[in-house]
């Protein structure tokens, strides 16, 4: 069993609808988890960040853990055709140890 | 605004040359990083460094070897190229305990024909 597993899509959706990505991971000692998004032949930005389980938002983004099922999310209300990039979500167990990513997943809003 | 630098965006490199890949950063993050990154695979550790002249082995370093004589400047060497070697490398730094919080450059697309 991989460490981190995220569907790679590709996931295409029209514009305005609300976007659910997922990662599913087997090492229950990660305690943060990030999402990163990458453009287009660009290297990946952080979008969101959490420590341990619970929600956070940031706009149009909502990031969700629950470490019980250990499965994460990233929720994209709104969605714009600038959100097409491929997002990726990674995690590790403490500040100091290397990121975990998964494979990434392609999302493509369609105006 | 911070920002990462690597120093070409493409590259085209014959099977046995030696290739230098540099990474710079001007946020004086300890920590900088090296990935590959690859259809299908996604990315992957090659080496990182927390500090000058320290470096740690990530998950496939074979085949890489890495300086860092600066603080900001963190550079990889393939020393001898070969073509699955190949691929989108990527250069990332972070303070010394936020490994959670990367800052990526804009990649190098290495082609070793």
């Amino acid at each position: 069993q991989k460490e981190v597993e995220q569907d790679p899509g590709p996931l295409s959706v029209p514009e305005g609808a609300i976007v659910s990505l997922n990662c599913t991971y087997s090492n229950s000692a990660f305690q943060y988890f990030m999402w990163y998004r990458q453009y287009s032949r660009k290297g990946p930005e952080l979008l969101m960040y959490t420590y341990s389980s619970g929600n956070k938002e940031d706009g149009r983004f909502t990031a969700q853990v629950d470490k019980s099922s250990k499965y994460i999310s990233l929720f994209i209300r709104d969605s714009q055709p600038s959100d097409s990039a491929t997002y990726l979500c990674a995690m590790t167990r403490t500040g100091n140890t290397p990121l975990v990513f998964g494979k990434g997943t392609r999302l493509s809003v369609i105006a | 605004d911070v920002k990462v630098t690597q120093s070409s965006r493409y590259l085209v490199k014959r099977t046995g040359e030696k290739v230098f890949l540099e990474c710079v950063q001007d946020m004086d993050h300890e920590n900088m990083f090296w990935y590959r990154q690859d259809p299908g695979l996604g990315l992957r550790l090659i080496y990182f460094s927390y500090d000058v002249k320290m470096k740690e082995k990530g998950d496939i370093p074979e085949g890489y070897s890495v300086s860092r004589e600066k603080k900001e400047r963190f550079s990889l060497i393939l020393e001898s190229a070969s073509t699955n070697q190949t691929s989108m490398y990527l250069c990332a730094s972070s303070f010394l305990d936020s490994q959670e919080t990367q800052y990526f450059g804009p990649g190098t697309r290495l082609l070793v024909l």
